[in-house]
């Protein structure tokens, strides 16, 4: 059974600093993983999407990457500001569950002006 | 990326309504829609699949006659909460996906907020 973890569940920067967030799958048979992001009382905002053959997406401050071997992605926020504080959701697409998509618990980000 | 509307994004009913909650694919048909549930600090849990035309397949835990989904079209999935508790209350969030090959991306709608008082 495929089991999402983030680490670390909280996290508090001040403004400016680069950061990495943590995701680890325990079965590396994967379609995809994606990183949302969801702010309080919302719903999700999909950031990058990772496939399987790809080792890592770029968007703008954001960079993911994907270690399908090891189980592990990160997700690097360069230059942090206080809106990028919110939740940050990874979810991987498994071979063994066509359709389903498992979400980690996400890591809580607060960026501090 | 495709749009996914969800409606209502925030509810409030009594204690033994039922309450229903729809979720529209905009621009694309949605060959497969899901229902996830959220309580407070916590991650989403998927609670149902559905396939256009089809009975929905519940996950292990989920009362799915408690638990309600129709979907009718390509473009539309309801889920209704009968008979609504307090314990109910939660962040509901769908998604679409648009076919079933292995590279569709499944898109989420902004969720809605149930409370039962």
């Amino acid at each position: 059974k495929q089991e999402v973890t983030q680490i670390p569940a909280a996290l508090s920067v001040p403004e400016g600093e680069n950061l990495v967030l943590n995701c680890s799958f325990t079965d590396s048979a994967i379609y995809n993983l994606q990183w949302f992001r969801q702010d309080p009382g919302k719903g999700l905002t999909s950031l990058l999407l990772i496939q399987s053959s790809q080792r890592e997406q770029t968007s703008g401050r954001l960079n993911a990457s994907l270690d399908k071997s090891s189980g592990r992605s990160t997700l690097y926020i360069a230059a942090s500001q206080p809106g990028d504080s919110a939740t940050y959701l990874c979810a991987v697409r498994p071979k063994t569950s066509y359709d389903k998509v498992i979400f980690g618990p996400g890591t809580s980000l607060s960026v501090i002006p | 990326g495709a749009v996914v509307s969800q409606h209502p994004s925030r509810v409030i009913c009594k204690s033994g309504t039922s309450v229903k909650i729809e979720c529209r694919s905009l621009d694309f048909q949605a060959t497969t829609m899901f229902w996830y549930r959220q309580f407070p600090k916590q991650s989403l849990m998927l609670m149902a699949t559905s396939n256009e035309g089809s009975k929905a397949t519940y996950e292990q835990g989920v009362e799915k006659d408690k638990f309600l989904i129709n979907h009718a079209s390509l473009t539309l999935s309801t889920l209704t909460v009968t008979s609504a508790h307090p314990e109910d209350s939660s962040f509901y969030i769908c998604s679409a996906r648009e076919g079933t090959g292995a590279n569709t991306e499944a898109f989420f709608g902004q969720g809605t907020r149930l409370t039962v008082v």
